[in-house]
């Protein structure tokens, strides 16, 4: 069966540096790749996928992601980061045999001023 | 603009006492799943629609179960709420159920347990 794995539950960093938040992820066939960002009190908003193709996949709000496949890893990074991007996380991993989604514990991204 | 609409935002019930979640969409889309998330964890797939085709998940209390009367509306009802039931019920939809289709969230309901 398939997991994901985030290493990091917090991670703090100062207004308009970079930043990286790791995923890792187990499965023994193809899988696909999401990024979700939950902002306080809302629901999951999907950042970014990887399906197949170039391995570099951006998303929205200026984020992007790149899967490493012999790493098992989807990695998500932002150059300059901004108070908003204050929020949870959530890693996910899916795979040609099952339907659903398997979600990642999620990092919180605090932003320091 | 289509979207996933969960009602009530915010939900207090008592102990024991029955109560239910709904869900509506403007997606047309054919899937529809519940989620359970608690504070500072990964959301947690109790149920899903395949159109009316329905798939529990082996772990899911039988305290919880779900009714999808027509393609736009999916309920979650809990018979009997208990302390442990607090948190965060998520609805989300996909327009199939194939791996590669991401999924749309409505904004959820939190559920208190008095």
């Amino acid at each position: 069966a398939q997991s994901v794995t985030q290493l990091d539950s917090q991670v703090p960093v100062f207004e308009e540096a970079p930043v990286e938040l790791r995923c890792n992820y187990s499965s023994s066939v193809s899988v696909y790749l999401f990024w979700y960002v939950q902002y306080p009190n809302q629901g999951l908003q999907l950042l970014l996928k990887y399906l197949s193709g170039s391995t570099l996949v951006k998303g929205i709000n200026g984020f992007e992601a790149e899967f490493n496949k012999s790493q098992t890893s989807f990695h998500l990074r932002k150059p300059s980061v901004h108070i908003s991007d204050t929020a949870e996380y959530f890693c996910a991993v899916s795979d040609l045999r099952d339907d659903k989604i398997i979600f990642g514990k999620g990092t919180r991204l605090h932003i320091l001023p | 603009d289509a979207m996933v609409i969960q009602n009530p935002r915010y939900q207090v019930t008592q102990f024991g006492k029955p109560v239910t979640l709904s869900c509506s969409q403007t997606l047309n889309h054919n899937v529809m799943y519940w989620y359970q998330q608690k504070s500072s964890q990964a959301p947690k797939l109790l149920f899903h629609y395949y159109d009316k085709d329905f798939n529990n998940e082996a772990d899911t209390p039988d305290n919880f179960q779900s009714r999808r009367p027509n393609t736009s509306f999916c309920f979650l009802d809990i018979r009997s709420p208990g302390l442990g039931d607090a948190a965060m019920y998520l609805c989300a939809t996909s327009r199939a159920a194939q791996s590669n289709q991401p999924q749309h969230f409505g904004d959820g309901t939190r559920l208190s347990i008095l």
